[in-house]
């Protein structure tokens, strides 16, 4: 059980726009930033969305982030095939006095 | 090319050691805070340890004990030792360059560059 909460699963059909959410409190999100990643089987994760909501040279602006309270989501629109992927968020916990991810998203396209 | 590529995993019967490395090119790793991350089978990502500044370091507790982050500035390498090796510590391994600090907006802690992972496997 991670202490930053993400629906086990997600789907969407080509061109449409999903949306990824990540719960967590005061002691992590709510006071700290969130970053995103995707994770493709057998490859590194890759760094989506940091800074809540500041993409990375190279990811295209079909993803974005955003961060409200205690909660963080990330958006993917115009979805792809090649989107269907795991997702996952992080952020520094300060009751664990350290960095998380939360349990991951796995990204269907139907 | 900013780049890490990370080594040393296989197979280890429990109770054993192994030290994985990660040797850095396009930046000096030892300029920058760097982690290790893995991934079970079949289970998500997991935050192992991260260096700082100086000696400060940080561990899960799941390895705390057991696994020391330390690196060589002369290689540009990263390492992780493991000791009392266990089970549930099989998993791929992931260096990492982390982009650590703290403002405002409290703490930012992520990865932006990442090895290519290792497989370590305890079991015998």
């Amino acid at each position: 059980q991670s202490v930053l909460t993400q629906p086990p699963s997600a789907s969407g059909t080509p061109g449409q726009r999903v949306t990824i959410s990540c719960s967590g409190s005061s002691s992590n999100i709510g006071n700290n930033y969130v970053y995103w990643y995707q994770k493709l089987p057998g490859t590194a994760p890759k760094l989506l969305i940091y800074r809540n909501n500041q993409r990375p040279s190279g990811v295209p602006d079909r993803f974005s982030g955003s961060k409200s309270g205690t909660s963080a989501s990330l958006a993917i629109s115009g979805l792809r095939s090649e989107d269907e992927a795991d997702y996952y968020c992080s952020a520094w916990d300060y009751s664990l006095s350290g960095p998380i991810f939360g349990g991951g998203t796995r990204l269907t396209v139907l | 090319e900013v780049q890490l590529v990370d080594s040393g995993g296989g197979l280890i019967q429990p109770g054993g050691s192994l030290r994985l490395s990660c040797v850095g090119s396009g930046f000096t790793v030892s300029s920058n805070y760097m982690a290790w991350v893995r991934q079970a089978p079949g289970k998500g990502l997991e935050w192992v340890s991260v260096i700082y500044n100086g000696d400060n370091t940080y561990y899960a507790d799941s390895v705390k004990g057991r696994f020391t982050i330390s690196r060589d500035n002369s290689k540009n390498m990263l390492y992780l030792q493991m000791n009392s090796l266990r089970a549930e510590d099989t998993a791929v391994y992931y260096c990492g360059r982390d982009r650590y600090y703290y403002d405002t907006g409290g703490y930012s802690n992520g990865m932006d560059v990442w090895g290519q992972g290792t497989t370590v496997t305890v079991s015998s």
